[in-house]
C-alpha cells in the first residue's frame, strides 16, 4: 500500500535549467510534506517542507508546490547545478509521528 | 561531528543469528526514529520514541524486532532469529523537541546482509 509515490525513477537536466520532481499521494489526511536528497553512502538530508495549509514554500533555489486538490507535491530546483545529482525522496505525515516515503527519483545534472 | 551516528555501518551475519544496531541522536533532540529501506524503495517507518517511550510501532515490526531507548539519548534496535528477507538498510533519524517543522536528521545507517 503505497501512499507516497514517485513515478518517475530518474530524471536528467542540463546545468542551469529547471528540475521538476514529482510527487502523489494517496492520504488526504497528509499534513505536513518534505522533500529529503540522499546521496550515495549517506542518509537522507533534509532539503524542503510545506504544510498543507500552504501551496508553496521557497527556499533559495528550491520550491515545493502543493497541489491538494490533485494530491500532487512537486519540487523546482532553479537552476539546477552538478551538485544536485542524488536521490530524492518526497515524505509526507500523518498528524502525529509516523511518515510515509516515496521510492525516489534518481536526478542526474548533465554538465 | 554532531550528527546522527549509526554502529555499525555494515553487518553480516548468518540467518538465524540475533544483530544489535545502535543510534545515537543529535544531542538533546527527544524525538528519535527508526527507518528500514530497501534497494529501490524509500525509507519505511519502524518505530518512533519520544524520549524513553516508544510512542509508535509499524505493522512491519515484527515480533522478531525490538527497540529501545532506554535513558532518552541512544538506541538499540534487535533483530532476532535474522531471516534473509532482513537485509537492508536500517536507519536512524532524530528531530528537535520543536514540533513546528518536524524536520528529521538522518544517520548514514547500518546496511544489514543476512546470508
Amino acid at each position: 500500500d503505497q501512499q507516497v509515490k514517485q513515478n518517475s525513477p530518474s530524471l536528467s537536466v542540463q546545468e542551469g535549467r529547471i528540475s521538476i520532481l514529482n510527487c502523489d499521494y494517496t492520504n488526504s489526511m497528509f499534513d505536513y510534506f518534505l522533500w529529503y536528497k540522499k546521496y550515495p553512502a549517506e542518509g537522507p538530508t533534509f532539503l524542503i517542507s510545506i504544510s498543507s495549509i500552504k501551496d508553496k514554500n521557497e527556499d533559495g533555489r528550491f520550491t515545493v508546490f502543493l497541489n491538494k486538490s490533485a494530491k500532487h507535491l512537486s519540487l523546482h530546483i532553479v537552476p539546477s547545478q552538478p551538485g544536485d545529482s542524488a536521490v530524492y525522496f518526497c515524505a509526507a505525515r500523518v498528524t502525529g509521528n509516523q511518515f510515509y516515503f516515496g521510492t525516489g527519483t534518481s536526478l542526474t545534472v548533465i554538465p | 561531528d554532531t550528527g546522527v551516528s549509526q554502529n555499525p555501518r555494515h553487518k553480516i551475519t548468518k540467518r538465524g543469528q540475533n544483530v544489535t544496531f545502535r543510534c545515537d541522536p543529535i544531542s538533546e533532540h527527544n524525538r528519535l526514529y527508526w527507518y528500514r529501506q530497501t534497494l529501490g524503495q524509500g525509507p519505511e517507518f519502524l518505530t518512533y520514541f519520544q524520549n524513553e517511550a516508544q510512542l509508535e510501532k509499524s505493522r512491519l515490526l515484527s515480533d522478531r524486532f525490538s527497540a529501545e531507548r532506554p535513558k532518552g539519548s541512544f538506541s538499540t534496535l534487535e533483530i532476532q532469529r535474522t531471516e534473509q528477507g532482513d537485509s537492508a538498510m536500517y536507519l536512524c533519524a532524530s528531530s528537535p523537541r520543536l514540533a513546528s517543522t518536524d524536520t528529521q536528521y538522518f544517520g548514514p545507517g547500518t546496511r544489514l546482509t543476512v546470508l
